[in-house]
């Protein structure tokens, strides 16, 4: 029962390093999304994909990319990580509609030097 | 403007107490869902309560329930028999329809602190 699986837990880098934060879900969910969470400001959706081939941007998304090639992953790229990257990245996934809630993984904590 | 509001930035409630956390949103989507998430310190999300705009019984979920008053746009939690395990944060969400491309948007969170 793997359920969203986020890999890595923990992740240290050096401004201007690269890295690719991992996701998959084994749910069969077509909706996927990424969010960062900062003190005081909640969680904050990155990127989001409505189905393999489709993804749109959130509300910060700037400095991240993603793409979704199959259903089950759904990776976030980081492509010049900067020091305002330092937070804690939640990947989610859950089947279409409003009455469906996220499932979440256990999150990457991520220290940007 | 803020789609979600949470205005307690923290709580403290005495054990066995019932406590409110406030949640008003803000959307002109008739159709949507309102969410509540609880995080502990170990930093899982866990998910407690679903409301949907057209229910007409506010939802419950053992001591969870959800107060939704559709017409001032607030959706509060309110936990009955509070529970050392409740001290967490608590996030409200809501997720609308395929207008709003189905996104979930949070809350700032409450920090709730249940006292012996």
């Amino acid at each position: 029962n793997a359920g969203v699986t986020q890999t890595p837990k923990f992740q240290v880098l050096k401004t201007g390093q690269s890295m690719t934060l991992q996701c998959a879900q084994d749910m069969n969910h077509e909706y996927m999304s990424w969010y960062r969470q900062d003190p005081g400001m909640g969680l904050r959706l990155i990127h989001y994909s409505v189905g393999a081939g489709i993804t749109d941007q959130g509300e910060v998304p700037n400095g991240y990319n993603v793409s979704r090639s199959t259903t089950e992953d759904f990776p976030l790229r980081l492509l010049s990580a900067a020091p305002s990257q330092t937070s804690v990245y939640f990947c989610a996934s859950s089947p279409q509609g409003i009455n469906s809630p996220l499932h979440f993984g256990n999150g990457t904590r991520l220290t940007v030097t | 403007a803020q789609k979600i509001t949470q205005t307690q930035p923290g709580m403290f409630v005495q054990e066995k107490e019932a406590v409110t956390l406030d949640c008003t949103y803000d959307t002109s989507d008739p159709s949507y869902g309102l969410f509540w998430y609880k995080q502990p310190s170990s930093g899982e999300m866990i998910f407690l309560i679903y409301q949907g705009s057209y229910d007409q019984q506010n939802a419950t979920e053992g001591r969870y329930s959800l107060n939704f008053q559709k017409a001032r746009k607030s959706a509060n939690l309110v936990i009955s028999a509070s529970q050392l395990g409740d001290s967490a944060m608590y996030f409200c969400a809501m997720r609308e329809g395929p207008g709003g491309g189905n996104k979930l948007t949070f809350g700032t969170g409450t920090q709730l602190k249940v006292e012996l």
